[in-house]
This record gives C-alpha cells, structure tokens and sequence, in this order.
C-alpha cells in the first residue's frame, strides 16, 4: 500500500515561531504536494513539486516556503507563523508515470497546525 | 478562472440514495475525480471518469458526466452510516498540472 506520512498529527505553535511541516512518502513518486484545508474553502494548493530540488507555487504560497532536497520527502515551511496560518495542513503525492491515471494523488493523514 | 463548484450539504436517511453535483469550468479536463474525506483522515480517490464517457458504475457508486453543461453527478445508492465523509469533485485542466479541488459536500447519513 501507498504510504504518505506526515510527521505530526497536532501541532501547537506561537506566533512568529519557524514551523517545519515533514511529509515522506515511500513509493517512489515523483510529485509531491502541499494543500490547507480550511471548513468552507475546501483545499487551496501551496505548493508542489515536480522533482528533486524543483517545486512551483501554487495559488497561496505567501508566507510559505517548500523544500525537497529527497525524492521521498518535501518539507513545508512558515518562516514566521502568523494566526492566520491556523488550518489543517495536507500532503500528497502521485506518480508522474502515463498510466490511467496519472493524477491520482495519495494523501497524508493531515496535520492540525494551531498558532497561537 | 479555473472553478469547480459544489453544494456544501447533503442530507440523506440511511438505504436512501445520495447525489453529490458538481460543475467544473475547463472543458479540455480529461479526467474527473471523485475524492472521499472520512473524519480525521486525508483524502482518497473514490473513483474517476474519462472525458469521452458519459457513465461509469462502480458497485453502488454511479458517475454521470454531462460535459456540454460541465457536470458531473456522484450517485450513491443504499447509503450507509459509514458513507457519511465530505466529498471533493475535481478536474484536471491540463495534464501535469495540479489538480482543482472543489470546496466539498458534506455528506451525513442518518439512521
């Protein structure tokens, strides 16, 4: 079975602190993903990544950064985490393969970030 | 822009069937996805269809797909109490890019 895991369930942080969200996946995907899920605005995209080393904003990346120094790993990070940063955090991963599906994406279980 | 739209409630008695809308915007979408949320979990690909099909059948899930209006329908008969999820529509406008999400329809299921 596909595996995305996220590191940490709940997260609890103050504002201004320097957040690290990890997200490993172990089959070999090529593409890796960042969305926040907020109640009533559904997923808005962060940030996603084609390759090592290679990422692309997507529609709401201010305050964000992204790291992908490892196929299996990509890194989200709040340099300076504001209230409005509060939300749950998802990643995924698909294979960048011409397969049926193609786009099929794989999700992490989320993570909870509160900032306080 | 880009936007798919969807109702953000549904409500159904348990054994009645359940229909989920949507509508996208980009005619030029290959595939529709259909991803399902249980609580507390992230989200997991339902089921999908091809841009040249008008219907699919998987078990008691029927997908309709009308894409001279741009819509697209997720049917679940008999639905359970474990049906209850936030269901996501989703397009994806070009190939390698990331796909749309809808806001998603909270589906509750009562007994």
């Amino acid at each position: 079975d596909v595996k995305v895991t996220q590191s940490s369930r709940y997260l609890v942080k103050r504002t201004g602190e320097k957040v690290f969200l990890e997200c490993v996946q172990d089959m070999d995907h090529e593409n890796m993903f960042w969305y926040r899920q907020d109640p009533g605005l559904g997923l808005r995209l962060i940030y996603f990544s084609y390759d090592v080393k290679m990422k692309e904003k997507g529609d709401i990346p201010e305050g964000y950064s992204v790291s992908r120094e490892k196929k299996e790993r990509f890194s989200l990070i709040l340099e300076s985490a504001s209230t409005n940063q509060t939300s749950m955090y998802l990643c995924a991963s698909s294979s960048a393969g011409t397969g049926l599906i193609n786009e099929k994406l794989f999700f992490g279980s989320g993570t909870q970030l509160s900032v306080l | 822009g880009e936007d798919v739209e969807q109702s953000l409630f549904l409500s159904v008695r348990e054994g009645d069937s359940s229909v989920i809308n949507c509508t996208y915007t980009d005619s030029s979408s290959t595939y529709l996805y259909w991803y399902k949320q249980e609580p507390g979990a992230g989200l997991q690909l339902l089921t999908y269809i091809f841009s040249n099909m008008d219907m699919k059948q998987d078990q008691r899930l029927t997908v309709l797909l009308n894409k001279k209006d741009k819509h697209l329908s997720l049917r679940i008969a008999d639905t359970q109490t474990g049906d209850s999820a936030i269901y996501f529509c989703a397009e994806n406008p070009q190939a390698g890019t990331a796909l749309i999400f809808g806001k998603g329809t909270t589906l509750s299921v009562s007994s």
